[in-house]
């Protein structure tokens, strides 16, 4: 089985400073890594995936992650946040093989930039 | 772009209704499940679906029912809605070959039960 630990609830934060996201997992086998991004009333939307290969990976709007193997973690960065990154951030994983083939979410970190 | 379409955005409904939720996608996943959002638990499965007419319970399953008769459309289907069942209701689908695709998701049904 897997679990998804995202270490922050809520993460307040001014324009333009930087941010972190913080998201560490637990499994058994190898897995897939995704973010999620939750605008106010919407349903979520891919953000940015780990699959293989190179371990830092990017989004088209300023986000990355890094994933690291030894500590499980796949934390979320942005170097300088905007008012429209304000939305709930959930990180999750998914075997990548075997016969579970579902994804599992952390409880979600809302982040709130003030102008 | 697939899409995930969920058939309303708010829904007000009356504590004793039968309440459907409807939900179709156009990308021919053969996954597709329900899950229901609240404020500090995070997402929880509720159903899910693997096939046509195939059906597994999630975390949980209590007080729904969800049916699936074509590939594209999955229905939840709250028998007797109470007050507590008041959530934002989610429908995501996925390959179930390609596991790096992840999900995709419908835009939300806000219920509420008074």
């Amino acid at each position: 089985a897997q679990s998804v630990t995202q270490l922050d609830s809520q993460v307040p934060v001014f324009e333009e400073a930087p941010v972190e996201l913080r998201c560490n997992y637990s499994s058994s086998v190898s897995v897939y890594l995704f973010w999620y991004v939750q605008y106010p009333n919407q349903g979520l939307q891919l953000l940015l995936k780990y699959l293989s290969g190179s371990t830092l990976v990017e989004s088209i709007n300023g986000f990355e992650a890094e994933f690291n193997k030894s500590q499980t973690s796949f934390h979320l960065r942005k170097p300088s946040v905007h008012i429209s990154d304000t939305a709930e951030y959930f990180c999750a994983v998914r075997p990548s093989g075997g016969s579970n083939y579902k994804l599992t979410f952390g409880k979600g970190t809302l982040l709130t930039v003030n102008p | 772009d697939v899409k995930v379409t969920q058939s309303s955005r708010y829904l007000v409904k009356r504590t004793g209704e039968k309440v459907f939720l409807e939900c179709v996608q156009d990308m021919d996943h053969e996954n597709m499940f329900w899950y229901r959002q609240d404020p500090g638990l995070g997402l929880r499965l509720i159903y899910f679906s693997y096939d046509v007419k195939m059906k597994e319970k999630g975390d949980i399953p209590e007080g729904y029912s969800v049916s699936r008769e074509k590939k594209e459309r999955f229905s939840l289907i709250l028998e007797s809605a109470s007050t507590n069942q008041t959530s934002m209701y989610l429908c995501a689908s996925s390959f179930s070959w390609n596991r790096g695709y992840g999900y995709t998701f419908g835009s939300g049904t806000r219920l509420t039960v008074v």
